[in-house]
């Protein structure tokens, strides 16, 4: 079945030790998203991809980066990670940049904790 | 700007009967589409259902659908004849013009035996 896949699931990091937070898919979409979202908050829109195109939210700390190096895969970076990344980390995907109008398809995360 | 509001953090229902979530939102573009994913404990988020705001008749999706009120700027999402499988975080959600969906802060439905 296509997918979005993320992995791993679950990541412990040290604070300050960067990490990588890694998304696949199978499904040949244009668009990779990353959204963080923390207990009991709504997923919150970090940066996407259109294709190679990268677009970042005005509000994103520069903390995160990412990386698409190709269609099916794309990379969230947290160079020096502090106590309020910890977060589930969402990846989707949509066939089109079309506006809200695109469905977006979700993979089941990565949740990440600070020590 | 855009923004989501769900009222409803936790909900319960018993099986086979009908639960409505609710959400709000607040938009000020003109061409907009509203969503519901749902998802489950331990599992990826899924789309439920949704609805183009052009189009006044309600969107339905098999036991899930949605009473779209624009003036109000209301969608609520009816399940009907609810199963142990409907178990699980659901998400309203709005996009617009850009390629950002905002999300409300959710509603846990629990379906109970």
């Amino acid at each position: 079945d296509a997918m979005v896949i993320q992995n791993p699931r679950y990541q412990v990091t040290q604070f300050g030790k960067p990490v990588t937070l890694s998304c696949s898919q199978t499904l040949n979409h244009n668009v990779m998203y990353w959204y963080q979202q923390k207990s009991s908050q709504a997923p919150k829109l970090l940066f996407h991809y259109y294709d190679k195109d990268f677009n970042n939210e005005a509000d994103t700390p520069d903390n995160f980066q990412s990386r698409r190096p190709n269609t099916s895969f794309c990379f969230l970076d947290i160079r020096s990670p502090g106590l309020g990344d910890a977060a589930m980390y969402l990846c989707a995907t949509s066939l089109n940049r079309g506006g809200g109008r695109e469905t977006q398809y979700f993979g089941p995360g990565t949740r990440l904790l600070v020590l | 700007a855009q923004t989501v509001t769900q009222s409803q953090p936790e909900m319960s229902v018993q099986e086979a009967e009908t639960v409505t979530l609710s959400c709000t939102y607040d938009t000020s573009e003109n061409n907009y589409y509203l969503f519901w994913y749902k998802q489950p404990p331990s599992r990826q988020m899924i789309l439920v259902i949704r609805q183009e705001a052009y189009k006044q008749q309600n969107a339905t999706e098999n036991r899930f659908s949605v009473n779209f009120q624009k003036a109000a700027k209301s969608f609520s999402l009816k399940i009907s004849d609810s199963q142990l499988g409907d178990t699980a975080m659901y998400f309203c959600a709005v996009g617009g013009a850009t390629n950002k969906l905002i999300f409300g802060t959710g509603t846990l439905l629990a379906v109970q035996p």
